[in-house]
């Protein structure tokens, strides 16, 4: 079966410190990979996606993630946290073909401390 | 606004009353998808439209819940006969065209309250 796992439901950082939030997928071929943010009482939204080519693909405040395609993991990272980035935090895969909807993670707590 | 939009943003029913939460998508956007998250989780996939036809309403969990979206913009879901376990926020979500390859945009949700 297709899934996605983030494995730490509760991360916390210090500002200024550099910040990981993981994801791993489960799929066979290759998949689109995004990843969302969520504020409270707010929608999701866009931060960044792999479709194809370099690993590294960079987004919006800042933030980043590393494709590894032998450890099927898409980790969000961001050199320098902000307590602004307190949010919580969604990977998602969508399969490709006709099935293009977005299968998500259960969501990683971000909070950076001041 | 250049936003999803939805309404309401807050809906309380009482059990075995039917509901209709509303979706405008961006303008000109050929998919649009609902989403049902439930509290403390990441969303699932309920239906897919692109324009008017509904491609995939596989994630639908009973045969209560109906979707539309007749003019292949604003969207409906209906549930009817509400009961507890429909309690969540329901999200609608638009993309550009019918690629999976594309960032879908959410609307702020409704939160739906089943008592």
């Amino acid at each position: 079966a297709q899934s996605v796992a983030q494995p730490e439901d509760q991360v916390n950082v210090a500002e200024g410190n550099p910040l990981t939030v993981k994801c791993t997928y489960s799929v066979s071929g290759n998949p689109y990979l995004f990843w969302y943010v969520q504020y409270p009482n707010r929608g999701l939204q866009f931060l960044l996606k792999y479709i194809t080519g370099d690993n590294l693909v960079k987004g919006s405040y800042g933030f980043e993630a590393e494709f590894n395609k032998s450890q099927t993991s898409f980790h969000l990272k961001k050199p320098s946290a902000l307590v602004s980035d307190s949010a919580l935090y969604f990977c998602a895969v969508s399969f490709g073909g006709s099935a293009r909807q977005l299968t998500f993670g259960s969501g990683t707590q971000l909070t950076v401390l001041p | 606004g250049a936003g999803v939009s939805q309404s309401p943003r807050y809906k309380v029913a009482k059990r075995g009353q039917d509901v209709a939460l509303r979706c405008d998508p961006i303008s000109g956007h050929v998919s649009l998808f609902w989403y049902q998250q439930a509290l403390g989780q990441g969303p699932e996939f309920l239906t897919y439209f692109q324009n008017e036809a509904q491609l995939d309403k596989s994630g639908l969990p009973s045969d209560r819940f109906f979707a539309e979206r007749p003019e292949g913009s604003v969207s409906t879901l209906k549930i009817q006969r509400t009961q507890q376990e429909d309690s969540a926020v329901y999200l609608c979500a638009s993309s550009p065209s019918g690629q999976g390859n594309q960032p879908q945009h959410f609307g702020d949700g409704t939160r739906l309250s089943i008592l």
